[in-house]
């Protein structure tokens, strides 16, 4: 079946240094990929999407890698702040009759920034 | 900004009570999602609904079900609620038919089955 993986420990790092969550998958090939922000007590809130013909996206301080081959997507925060801290969430999804925007989500991997 | 808003933060109900969650998007978005999240789980899609009236089931419908009778809500009912239902509710909407636009998600429902 379809699986998602994202590291399930926390991330600690100093602020200031960069931050890379990762995001494996197997038995699924994706079209793109999502990366979200979620705050405790808070819906899911979109960052980045990055297409499988695509192999990085930057976004300000963000950056994405998409590797089909390795079945991984990178997410880096660069210069980290205290204010990144969150929970990060990686989901995958097709194209297609059928797949109207359906997202399989990682269980997310939460980041925090120390200052 | 695309504006979702779940009718409830916090819901308790009993065992073998029937349950609504309401939801209602505000940019005429087509389709409409329904997730639960659970720790160390993730979110997993329960129903979604791509158009009025249509529906599909996601990955873990059982002991759920969906009504879309107008394009801005999608209401998900527990018919019989049970204690493994409890969980916190996710509700998110997109636009079109492309599969690869953002989801924006309400901030939740999280629902209590004592």
């Amino acid at each position: 079946s379809q699986k998602i993986e994202q590291n399930s420990e926390a991330l600690n790092i100093q602020e200031g240094k960069t931050a890379t969550l990762t995001c494996n998958y197997t038995n699924y090939s994706p079209a793109y990929l999502q990366w979200y922000r979620q705050d405790p007590g808070r819906g899911p809130v979109f960052l980045l999407l990055i297409r499988e013909n695509e192999k990085e996206k930057r976004k300000e301080r963000l950056k994405v890698t998409f590797d089909t081959t390795l079945k991984q997507s990178l997410f880096h925060i660069t210069a980290s702040q205290p204010a990144d801290s969150a929970t990060y969430l990686c989901a995958l999804g097709s194209t297609g009759s059928g797949n109207t925007g359906k997202l399989i989500f990682g269980q997310g991997t939460t980041l925090q920034v120390k200052p | 900004d695309v504006k979702v808003t779940q009718s409830s933060r916090y819901l308790v109900k009993r065992t073998g009570e029937k349950v609504f969650l309401e939801c209602v998007q505000d940019m005429d978005h087509e389709n409409m999602f329904w997730y639960r999240q659970d720790p160390g789980l993730g979110l997993r899609l329960i129903y979604f609904s791509y158009d009025v009236k249509m529906k599909e089931k996601g990955d873990i419908p059982e002991g759920y079900s969906v009504s879309r009778e107008k394009k801005e809500r999608f209401s998900l009912i527990l018919e019989s609620a049970s204690t493994n239902q409890t969980s916190m509710y996710l509700c998110a909407s997109s636009p079109g038919l492309r599969g690869n636009s953002p989801l924006h998600f309400g901030n939740g429902t999280r629902l209590t089955v004592t």
